[in-house]
């Protein structure tokens, strides 16, 4: 099983400065099957980013996402007061199961 | 547009049985393959169970392989998830997701809570 691990485990920043969060897997993981999620306080998690880059529906810009092999990341260009949230990394490989990384917070400072 | 609504979670005691379902609506249900994912509470997202679209691929994490089962009615456009033998280490909110061909989630329910006490 492919083993997930997030950095940092919460993020202090405040509005309008740059967010970058990262996610190491445990071995090699295919490019088009890693994503990251934003989940709220009392939400359901919300898809931001699939293979790797690609931002879902109604994604702001300010959201990318890049990486490869064992190292990936989430940039947030411009933190928007909307951004602070819990944000995890999701990868699949050649087979089941599909594994989540532990979570990133990110927090007003 | 796509909307994915659980329900049947509860208080229930530890060995007890509880059913989920997952009403889906906004999309062709039998075309994607359907996951539960779940969230202890305070805790990270954790990948349990997925069936296909036609329901003839099933797969379970070794936390819930031969207490839980999932299954699907294409007709109702419904995703359930029979689950036995419970115990406290289950507690947690239970979300149904659809999974897309980049087998990630792109459309997730509200969540149903499942506490397992005695």
């Amino acid at each position: 099983e492919i083993v997930l691990t997030q950095s940092p485990g919460t993020l202090s920043l405040s509005p309008g400065e740059r967010a970058t969060l990262s996610c190491r897997a445990s071995q090699s993981v295919s490019s088009n099957y890693f994503a990251w999620y934003q989940q709220k306080p009392g939400q359901a998690p919300r898809l931001l980013i699939y293979g790797t880059s690609n931002r879902a529906t109604g994604i702001p810009d300010r959201f990318s996402g890049s990486g490869s092999g064992t190292d990936f990341t989430l940039t947030i260009s411009r933190l928007e007061p909307e951004d602070f949230a819990v944000y995890y990394c999701q990868q699949y490989g050649s087979s089941p199961p599909y594994t989540f990384g532990q979570g990133t917070k990110l927090e007003i400072k | 547009q796509v909307q994915l609504v659980e329900s049947g979670g509860g208080l229930v005691k530890p060995g007890g049985s509880l059913r989920l379902s997952c009403a889906a609506s906004g999309f062709t249900f039998s075309d994607f393959y359907m996951s539960w994912i779940r969230q202890a509470p305070g805790k990270g997202l954790e990948w349990f169970s997925y069936i296909s679209g036609s329901g003839t691929s099933i797969y379970y994490a070794d936390s819930v392989k031969g207490r839980f089962t999932i299954s699907r009615d294409n007709a109702q456009n419904s995703l359930y998830l029979q689950m036995n033998s419970l115990r406290a280490e289950d507690t947690a909110v239970y979300y149904c997701a659809r999974r897309t061909v980049t087998k990630n989630f792109d459309s997730w329910g509200q969540g149903t809570l499942v506490t397992v006490s005695s």
